[in-house]
């Protein structure tokens, strides 16, 4: 059975650094397209960044040189080191497997999510 | 970045009621439109990819529609299950994939 479980969300002043993680089970990370999906009531869904199966990454403009994504394939965990963190980085974060075909992706499995919450 | 709308942001509707859900996109994606449910406090659960695709497990009262700018996702005979909000994101520029807005519906 695939599962996602999120760890390392909260509160966090402006400026600040958050490491989150991704324990996966059932699939090898270092196999997959993996993601950081972003949810927030204002500007709803965000992919802000994707570690593909070769190990390239890609950042939204967003989170672009503040943002970090890795994997430990040893721990089959994915990771988004947040530094310089700014009040509308305040979301849950999601990471998902992306499925990869034809047609481009999908995200066929998502963890729980984890709020990161950056305010003073 | 390609930007999804969908339409209505949100819908009432019975038990048993037949729902059309609307993502136009603003450029051509062709087939690359895939479907989310997601329920309050839950993450998002993909239902179809490939723009008429079902997941595994997602039952035939889902079904979906569209190529090019123009999708639909419609759900048929509406159970209490399934009020919920629905998001539409294109694929087809890898990895800048982006979602729609929602589509929240709800008991009428």
């Amino acid at each position: 059975e695939v599962q996602l479980v999120e760890s390392g969300g909260g509160l966090v002043q402006p400026g600040g650094s958050l490491r989150l993680s991704c324990a996966a089970s059932g699939f090898p990370v270092s196999s997959n397209y993996m993601t950081w999906v972003r949810q927030t009531p204002g500007k709803g869904l965000e992919c802000v960044s994707v570690i593909y199966s070769g190990g390239k990454t890609y950042y939204a403009d967003s989170v672009k040189g503040r943002f970090t994504i890795s994997r430990h394939d040893s721990e089959n965990t994915l990771y988004l080191q947040m530094n310089s963190l700014r009040p509308e980085d305040t979301a849950v974060y999601y990471c998902a497997r992306v499925w990869i075909g034809g047609y481009g992706g999908s995200m066929d499995d998502w963890g729980q999510g984890t709020l990161v919450t950056v305010s003073s | 970045d390609i930007q999804m709308t969908q339409s209505p942001s949100s819908l009432s509707a019975s038990v048993g009621d037949r729902v059309t859900i609307t993502c136009r996109a603003s450029q051509r994606i062709s087939s690359s439109l895939n479907w989310y449910q997601q329920k309050p406090g839950k993450a998002p659960k993909s239902l179809i990819y490939a723009a008429s695709n079902l997941q595994s497990g997602v039952p035939s009262r889902f079904s979906g529609s569209g190529s090019g700018t123009d999708f639909t996702l419609t759900i048929s005979n509406l159970q209490p299950e399934d009020f919920a909000t629905y998001y539409c994101q294109q694929s087809y520029i890898t990895p800048q994939w982006t979602f729609g807005q929602g589509t929240k519906v709800e008991i009428k």
